[in-house]
């Protein structure tokens, strides 16, 4: 079993809900990222957060250490959200990321 | 200006032959990394660098020789391609490794196919 496991697989909304990715990891984390990657490939950083929450336009990402969960959100979907949506965790004491699987974003107009 | 880039962006080639994938940063940051994505869009770290030395080697082929000619750049070599080498590699880089406020820059990636 993977360190990081996403869920879920693959999201199919329509253009205008709220998603909901969720992410979680089995070790001790030094920080958690979620990252966005097109149908063209590039990879972007959305966030990277240790505790609590952030927000950048419409994303939401959360984390709860003691759980060991970590969300994103998306409000008022849009076409354009559709990538795949990947969780990393740096592990205490590693010097690596560890990826989740990815979770693939559909938003039908 | 380009943050992270990678040259080419697609490789074709045939089994047994020798080629480079060129990563450069302008970020300034101290760590870079190579990434493999297979098919099944799986990331996984083959090889990190700090300031021109080498901190991880994700137990990857000796196949594959990273060389850092300075702390901007971090190519990647491939002697004798085998097919299951075909993959998206991504270069990246941040400027402290490990730290939780230091957010990783990817390249756009190179698509390697081995025929």
């Amino acid at each position: 079993k993977n360190e990081v496991e996403q869920s879920p697989q693959n999201l199919t909304a329509q253009e205008g809900e709220f998603i909901t990715i969720n992410c979680s990891y089995s070790v001790g984390i030094s920080a958690l990222h979620w990252l966005q990657q097109h149908p063209g490939g590039g990879i972007v950083s959305l966030f990277m957060l240790s505790s609590g929450k952030k927000k950048h336009g419409r994303l939401i990402a959360t984390i709860n250490i003691q759980e060991k969960h970590s969300s994103l959100h998306i409000t008022a979907s849009h076409p354009r959200d559709s990538a795949v949506y990947i969780c990393a965790v740096w592990a205490q004491g590693a010097q690596k990321l560890v990826f989740g699987q990815g979770t693939r974003l559909t938003i039908n107009p | 200006d380009t943050a992270v880039s990678q040259t080419p962006k697609y490789l074709v080639t045939q089994m047994g032959n020798d080629k480079s994938i060129k990563c450069e940063q302008n970020l300034g940051h101290d760590t870079m990394y190579w990434y493999k994505q297979d098919s099944k869009k799986f990331l996984k770290i083959m090889f990190s660098y700090n300031n021109k030395e080498l901190i991880i080697n994700e137990t990857v082929p000796n196949r594959f020789s990273p060389k850092s000619p300075d702390k901007a750049h971090l190519n990647l070599h491939i002697n004798s391609l085998e097919l299951g080498d075909s993959a998206v590699y991504f270069c990246a880089s941040s400027q402290f490794a490990g730290s939780n406020n230091s957010p990783l820059h990817f390249g756009n990636g190179t698509r390697l196919t081995v025929t």
